[in-house]
């Protein structure tokens, strides 16, 4: 039971590049979110999802994207990168909307040049 | 708008010296409380989720608490492995909340062996 994982661990963009975040729960959750978290800020929430082809706006949703085609997988995709979205990105789940645990990937750290 | 604040920022301690950790908050009806451990380069892991005023929850050296407005997290006797950073975030009750957690920037503990 691997939980959830998200890829890269890693990345480095130009600006005005694209690239997708990848996160994959293997706990059969219906719930799935991004975060982002930045040096002095909380975690705060970019998109979610509260099952396979229903998502929805957070927070702080522009310059993001996201899809949730299944139950396991929800992407997140950066369309046109700005060093503004340089920061750790946590992919987390939870069994329902409900729910009150959530359970968050390793994070993905974006730098953005 | 759900705020959380945290303090203090940092906390140094000896092993074995117990101290407190606070969040207070502000939400338009609190759903739930809840704190979360992050260790260097790892997404939080769910500690405790308190519901109403007067409740109380343990785990090891850990207590945490709940007023009207603000929560505790007591360390007693702490052990270096103890040290992380300790997020608190709240959940309101109130519809359109997008089941969103608002999130503090965090508590920083360092406990010297």
């Amino acid at each position: 039971n691997a939980g959830v994982t998200q890829t890269p661990k890693f990345q480095v963009l130009k600006t005005g590049q694209s690239m997708t975040l990848q996160c994959a729960q293997d706990m059969n959750h219906e719930y799935m979110s991004w975060y982002r978290q930045d040096p002095g800020m909380g975690l705060r929430l970019i998109h979610y999802s509260v099952g396979a082809g229903i998502t929805d706006q957070g927070e702080v949703p522009n310059g993001y994207n996201v899809s949730r085609s299944t139950t396991e997988d929800f992407p997140l995709r950066l369309l046109s990168a700005a060093p503004s979205q340089t920061s750790v990105y946590f992919c987390a789940s939870k069994r329902n909307p409900g729910a009150n645990v959530l359970t968050f990937g390793a994070g993905s750290r974006l730098t953005v040049l | 708008e759900d705020q959380v604040t945290q303090s203090p920022e940092a906390l140094r301690l000896q092993e074995g010296e117990s101290s407190s950790l606070n969040c207070s908050y502000t939400v338009s009806g609190l759903r739930g409380l809840f704190w979360y451990r992050q260790d260097p380069g790892k997404g939080p892991e769910f500690l405790f989720t308190l519901y109403s005023a007067g409740e109380e929850k343990e785990k090891e050296r850990l207590k945490a608490t709940l007023t009207k407005k603000e929560s505790f997290l007591h360390i007693t006797a702490p052990k270096p492995e103890d040290s992380a950073t300790y997020l608190c975030a709240v959940q309101a009750s109130s519809g359109g909340s997008n089941y969103k957690l608002t999130f503090g920037k965090g508590t920083l503990l360092t406990v010297n062996p």
